[in-house]
């Protein structure tokens, strides 16, 4: 079975423009979760949808949006980018919404110039 | 919020002894411990989990146990070997707040032969 899969692996961008990452869940998870991990810490939570319906934000600015679409893949938006949004952003699903275990993909490793 | 501490931030063994990780959480609300472990350049891998209404759990040479009392929560790693060297993550979520998971800094596992 696939795992989390996540695209592109790697993305370079300058300041001030947006960027969009996309993943795609484990076959029958309905839950995707966003986590940011800078380089030497632990993945930071982002977001988490379920069934296409947001259900929990990090401590994030606005300028980071994110959406799950029918077949419960999902989009990580970031706009106006900084330096400091250089990191590796990670996907995680699980089968349902509820201190459930979760599984990750390989991430993109963003970084910003 | 809720904050996890993790200790120690190194760890370094001989292969075939045992190794201890610690975390402490400050929302006596937690009900869900993950530990996951991070290969260089890899995804967090899911290793063991364990819920608010169990003692300790265990998965061959890996055991995580549970004081709810004093809030925190160990892995322990028997027989180590070499291949046990990665970064690991202690995780806590609260079932109000879906999914999301809050991780300790990490603990970087050197496993000596």
């Amino acid at each position: 079975d696939a795992g989390v899969t996540q695209s592109p692996t790697h993305l370079i961008k300058t300041r001030g423009q947006q960027v969009t990452l996309r993943c795609s869940p484990i076959s029958g998870h309905k839950s995707v979760s966003w986590y940011q991990q800078v380089l030497g810490q632990g993945p930071q939570f982002i977001f988490q949808y379920y069934e296409k319906e947001e259900r929990g934000r990090g401590n994030f600015p606005d300028r980071f949006s994110a959406r799950q679409f029918p077949n419960y893949s999902s989009e990580l938006n970031v706009n106006a980018l900084l330096l400091g949004d250089s990191a590796l952003y990670l996907c995680a699903s699980s089968e349902r919404t509820v201190n459930q275990p979760q599984h990750f993909g390989d991430g993109t490793r963003l970084s910003i110039l | 919020g809720e904050n996890v501490e993790q200790h120690p931030s190194t760890l370094s063994v001989q292969e075939g002894d045992s190794a201890v990780i610690k975390c402490t959480y400050s929302d006596s609300a937690s009900n869900y411990f993950p530990w996951y472990k991070q290969e260089l350049g890899k995804r967090p891998q899911l290793i063991i989990d364990i819920r608010s209404n169990v003692g300790e759990k265990k998965d061959q040479r890996i055991a995580v146990t549970l004081n709810k009392t004093a809030k925190h929560f160990s892995l322990h790693i028997t027989e180590t070997q070499p291949e046990d060297s990665a970064v690991y993550f202690c995780a806590a979520s609260i079932s109000e707040y879906g999914n999301k998971l809050v991780f300790g800094a990490g603990t970087i596992l050197r496993v000596k032969s």
